[in-house]
Formats: C-alpha cells, structure tokens, sequence
C-alpha cells in the first residue's frame, strides 16, 4: 500500500537560508512526486512535481530531487523568504492513476 | 485555481444531522475528490469519482456518501454516521488518467458541530 513519511515536522531556518524537507515512500511502483504548499486557511497548490524518469527539476528558488533507489525525494528552497512560511505536502502516485497519498505536511517557518 | 468552488465556507452541524457539502468545477476535468484535514493529519481521501456516474471509496469513506451526476459537480454528504465529523474539507480535481496526476483544490469548507 502507499506510505509516505515527511520529516522533519517542523523546520525553522532564517530569511535567505536553503530549506530542504524530505519525503520517503513505500510504494517501488510509484512514478510521480508532486509538492503542495498550504498557506494558513488557504487551499493546497502544487508548487512543483517530477516523475520518475528524472532525478532532478528545478524551478526558480524551488527543486526537487529523486532517489528512486532509497525511495525518498526532497522539496530544496534556496534563499528562503517571509512568504516561503507554510506547511508543505508531499505525495506520491501513479502517473495516470488518479488516486494520491499525501504525507503529514511539513511546516516551515521562515524567520525575519 | 479559480474554476473550483466549494461552498459553504463555512458550515455548521447539528446532532444527527445530515449535511450536504458543494463542489463545482469549471476546468473540464474528469477526475474529482474529496479529502478531509485534520491539524497534524495531512490530507485523508473520503472519495473520488473517475467519471461521471462512478465514484470509489478513499480510505475514510465510513459516514460519508457523494454523488456524480454531473461532470462538474461532486456534492458531499456527511451524515449523522460520522461521529467526528469536524474538520476542513477540500475538493479537489484533476484531468483524468490520460493526462497525469496533479490535483487542482478548491478553497475549502470548515464544517462545525453545534
């Protein structure tokens, strides 16, 4: 079945500092990777995402990488800002499969 | 974003009470679902609907029922089954199986027990 753990929980990192948060996941079958960043009361929006024929992708301050090996795959946030404050989601799944299972979230505090 | 709308925004429940939970969406897309959060929970699947008239249980299905009569549309009914029913409710969306998996949400809806 999928399973996906997030750590750390909670990470505080200082204005201009890299932020990385980890992913792993259970599932050897699983072939796409998005990333949701959640402000507070607001809704979930995907950030980036790869899949499995790729090991890196990047996209201005964010990347993602993938280690299908181990299983795990990393949210990277360079030059972090006040509006990089969320918690952020990752998930796993099948790319053309509809279902997703999400991990726990993680929450980034941005300090000043 | 702003082709999914759920309404309420905000929702309150009385003992016993069914209630029934809006979700439209405007972007064509096959694919719908509803996911319930929980502070330190993630996001939990209730239900999803491939296509209309055909929709599967997630993994908290229990006191919960949907419908899909229509493309854009995949009401929720929490009902009085649910115990514990408090908590933020996202729809959300996507494409369908031939064109990936990313997931469109709505802004949600807090429902509350009374």
């Amino acid at each position: 079945g999928e399973n996906v753990e997030q750590h750390p929980s909670t990470l505080s990192v200082q204005e201009g500092d890299s932020a990385v948060i980890k992913c792993t996941y259970s599932d050897s079958a699983s072939n796409y990777f998005p990333w949701y960043k959640q402000e507070l009361g607001k809704r979930p929006q995907l950030i980036i995402d790869i899949r499995s024929n790729v090991g890196e992708k990047k996209d201005q301050r964010i990347a993602v990488t993938l280690n299908k090996t181990a299983k795990h795959f990393s949210l990277h946030i360079t030059e972090t800002q006040p509006e990089d404050s969320a918690v952020y989601f990752c998930a796993e799944g099948l790319y053309g499969n509809n279902r997703l299972a999400f991990g726990k979230g993680n929450q980034v505090v941005v300090i000043p | 974003d702003g082709g999914i709308t759920q309404s309420p925004k905000y929702l309150f429940r009385k003992e016993g009470q069914n209630v029934t939970l809006s979700c439209e969406q405007n972007l064509n897309h096959d694919a719908m679902y509803w996911y319930r959060q929980d502070p330190g929970q993630g996001l939990r699947l209730i239900y999803y609907s491939q296509i209309v008239n055909d929709f599967q249980k997630g993994d908290i299905a229990e006191g919960y029922s949907v419908s899909r009569e229509k493309k854009e549309s995949f009401p929720l009914t929490v009902t009085s089954a649910q115990k514990n029913p408090t908590a933020f409710y996202l729809c959300a969306s996507s494409m369908g199986t031939a064109a990936g998996g990313t997931q469109y949400f709505g802004p949600g809806t807090r429902l509350l027990v009374l």
